[in-house]
């Protein structure tokens, strides 16, 4: 039971663009949601966070937008670099552990 | 303040031989997670520990793994006999506190079992 989805396992963006990182969710008691980056052979690495109860949090080039009534969860970098290619996971805290998504490579091409 | 230390980074065994697998949580960190990667696949949630106690063991597979984390010295994930499905990447993480999930993950160890 995937109670964490990223049903695109790739996306391919132009640098400069807006990367669009999806994921939606199926248990409404979640208390946050984050977005780590990962890099092959590497751990992930936290990028942004995001409470259930704001529906917005901002940090630099990344946005995390959240819609609780649709329980979707967004992750925008603005503009696109070459080095944020890299495996991106959302995850939802449920009594301190996180649920994870599957990931979603994004390549940003120069 | 150095991060999640983990080690070893990779380790190989044949079947049927024991893995142990290390963590040393930042400093401050009373909070370890143990995460399981299999190829393809996302994070896996596993054990989440605290000092000398198993706070949540649901994602651990129910025979030949377990996990602890002693007063003194590092947290250890054991698996015993182990199988070829066990080959993934097994990554720790630590947090000061539960509250808002942040969790600061080690390298992982990579495991494969010939």
């Amino acid at each position: 039971d995937q109670q964490v989805k990223q049903n695109s396992p790739s996306l391919s963006v132009q640098e400069g663009r807006i990367s669009i990182l999806n994921c939606d969710y199926t248990n409404s008691m979640f208390d946050y949601f984050l977005w780590y980056k990962k890099y092959p052979a590497e751990g992930p690495t936290f990028l942004i966070s995001i409470s259930s109860i704001k529906d917005k949090n901002e940090d630099g080039r990344f946005t995390v937008f959240l819609n609780k009534s649709a329980k979707h969860l967004s992750l925008h970098i603005v503009p696109s670099q070459p080095g944020d290619s890299a495996v991106y996971f959302c995850a939802a805290t449920q009594g301190g552990k996180l649920i994870f998504g599957q990931g979603t490579e994004l390549s940003v091409k120069p | 303040n150095a991060g999640v230390m983990q080690n070893p980074r990779h380790l190989v065994r044949r079947r049927g031989q024991e893995a142990r697998l290390r963590c040393s949580p930042m400093k401050g960190h009373s909070h370890v997670y143990w995460y399981r990667q299999l190829p393809e696949e996302g994070l896996k949630f596993m054990v989440y520990l605290q000092k000398e106690n198993i706070i949540d063991e649901s994602g651990m597979p129910k025979e030949r793994f377990s996990a602890e984390f002693p007063k003194e010295g590092p947290s250890i994930l054991r698996i015993q006999q182990v199988v070829r499905g066990d080959s993934a990447a097994y990554f720790c993480a630590s947090s000061p506190t539960e509250g808002t999930g942040e969790q600061f993950f080690g390298p992982g160890t990579r495991l494969t079992v010939l």
